[in-house]
């Protein structure tokens, strides 16, 4: 089975940015679509955006337009979730997942970003 | 909208039957999935599609859809499927996900 890897936790100052990568174990993107998930502590599931690799397409959720960039490198076969203007509420795991409702689908491990002065 | 809906919390004795609920504009184009989420794993995929469950997932679990709303339904709950029950969807556009609030599943 597919297993998505992420790169570990991260702390970060208020107004910086992280950069979380994910990359699927056996190398290729192959069709597939990988979202970036979020869920802050003790909160629900929230959808920040998507990439298709394949056809280079990118999509995210309107209120993250601005300061959410997800990218994918076929050299590597790593994706990217970058995120800017960091605020304490974007405290959170973030998670990278391959198909969301899909047969195919696929989480990653998580990785809890912390934002605090 | 593209927002969907669930209620908080339902309870079910074990053994027994609980239907989840999820509204939403998005649900008359398209599918809902369902992820179960138990205390500090990450989501798990229990049905997707027209009612469909990926490899390894108990046919106690099916799921429907009718007009705007899809909904989740546990038959002969076991005490393992107390977890939170989250929907997800696209938007009318297609181009975005979006999830529902979640529903918290007890078992009694």
């Amino acid at each position: 089975q597919v297993q998505l890897v992420q790169s570990g936790a991260e702390v970060r100052k208020p107004g910086s940015s992280v950069k979380v990568s994910c990359k699927p174990s056996g190398g290729t993107f192959k069709r597939f679509t990988f979202n970036w998930v979020r869920q802050a502590p003790g909160q629900g599931l929230e959808w920040m955006g998507r990439v298709i690799p394949i056809i280079d397409i990118t999509n995210n959720a309107q209120r993250f337009q601005g300061r959410l960039k997800i990218t994918a490198d076929r050299l590597t076969g790593t994706v990217y979730m970058e995120l800017s203007s960091l605020s304490p509420e974007d405290t959170a795991m973030y998670y990278c997942v391959r198909e969301l409702g899909e047969d195919d689908n696929s989480w990653g491990q998580g990785t809890l970003v912390s934002v605090s002065s | 909208s593209s927002e969907l809906t669930q209620d908080p919390a339902v309870s079910v004795a074990l053994g027994h039957t609980v239907k989840i609920t999820c509204q939403g504009d998005g649900l008359r184009n398209y599918f809902a999935s369902w992820f179960q989420q138990k205390p500090g794993q990450a989501p798990l995929l229990v049905l997707f599609g027209q009612n469909n469950r990926p490899s390894g997932i108990p046919d106690r679990f099916s799921g429907s859809t009718s007009g705007n709303s899809a909904s989740l339904t546990i038959t002969a709950s076991q005490a393992e499927d107390e977890a939170d029950y989250y929907c997800c969807s696209r938007d009318i556009t297609g181009t975005t996900h979006v999830f529902g609030p979640g529903t918290k599943v007890t078992v009694l």
